[in-house]
C-alpha cells in the first residue's frame, strides 16, 4: 500500500486557471516537502513544513501556495498556470523535518499546462 | 550556498560491470550525504545515507564513502545488473536552514544484458 497518496495521478490544465494538487502520508510523519522535477531542473526544492508550520519556501512565485489543513496533509495551490510550470511535482515525508533524515516520496503528479 | 554535482548525466554499461557514479559537493559543515534511485513512473527511493567523514553507506550492492577531503559520495557497485537500471540522485542536507535536501541532477543509468 502506498503511504504517500497523492492526487490526481496527470493533470492537464490551461494556461491562466488554477489547480490543487493533493497530498496524504501515513506514516505519521510530522515533516513533509514538495518537489518539482522537469527536464530543465530536475528535483528542485519548493516548500518544507513542519508541525504543519512552513520551514522554508524556495520558490520565487507566490502563485504557489502550500496549505497544510491536517498533519498528514500538504495540498499545493498553483494559480495562474503558465506552460513552464509543466513538470512531475512530488510530495516527500520525513520523520520531524532536519535535513539528515531519509525522505519518502510520492509516486507524483504530472502537470501539463497547455 | 550549498550544492550537489553529478558529472555524468547518462552510463551505459553491461551487466556485471563494475559501476561508478560520480558525486561531489559543496557546503559548510558536514553535511548528511545521500544516495536515492528513481525508477519510471515513481518517486525517487533512498538507497542509504553517510553523516560524518569516512563513514561508509550502502544497499542492495551498492556503496559510496563520505569524503570531506574531496568532498566525494561516489556511489559505486561491483556488478551491476538489468535490474539496476534507473536514475541515481546524489544528495545532502542543507546546511544553512537545515530543513530539506538538494539533489543534483540525476544520472540515468541503462544495464544492457
Amino acid at each position: 500500500d502506498p503511504k504517500i497518496i497523492q492526487k490526481p495521478k496527470y493533470l492537464v490544465a490551461v494556461t491562466g486557471s488554477e489547480k490543487i494538487l493533493i497530498c496524504e502520508q501515513y506514516l505519521g510523519h510530522n515533516a513533509m516537502y514538495w518537489y518539482r522535477q522537469s527536464a530543465k531542473k530536475p528535483l528542485e526544492f519548493m516548500f518544507s513544513y513542519s508541525y504543519q508550520k512552513l520551514m522554508d519556501n524556495q520558490t520565487a512565485s507566490s502563485r504557489f501556495q502550500p496549505q497544510s489543513s491536517k498533519k498528514n496533509h500538504l495540498d499545493l495551490q498553483i494559480t495562474a498556470l503558465k506552460p513552464d510550470d509543466s513538470a512531475t511535482y512530488f510530495c516527500a515525508s520525513s520523520p520531524t523535518g532536519i535535513s539528515n533524515e531519509r525522505l519518502f516520496f510520492g509516486h507524483g503528479t504530472k502537470l501539463s499546462v497547455l | 550556498g550549498d550544492s550537489v554535482t553529478q558529472t555524468e548525466g547518462q552510463v551505459a554499461l553491461s551487466e556485471e560491470d563494475f559501476l561508478t557514479i560520480h558525486c561531489n559537493y559543496s557546503a559548510s559543515g558536514y553535511p548528511a550525504l545521500f544516495w536515492y534511485v528513481q525508477y519510471p513512473g515513481e518517486g525517487p527511493q533512498f538507497l542509504f545515507r553517510a553523516s560524518r567523514d569516512k563513514e561508509k553507506g550502502s544497499s542492495r550492492g551498492f556503496e559510496a564513502t563520505y569524503d570531506k577531503g574531496t568532498t566525494s559520495f561516489h556511489l559505486r557497485k561491483a556488478s551491476v545488473q538489468e535490474s539496476d537500471s534507473a536514475v541515481y540522485y546524489c544528495a545532502l542536507g542543507e546546511t544553512n536552514s537545515g530543513t530539506y535536501q538538494r539533489f543534483g541532477t540525476g544520472t540515468k543509468l541503462q544495464v544492457v544484458p
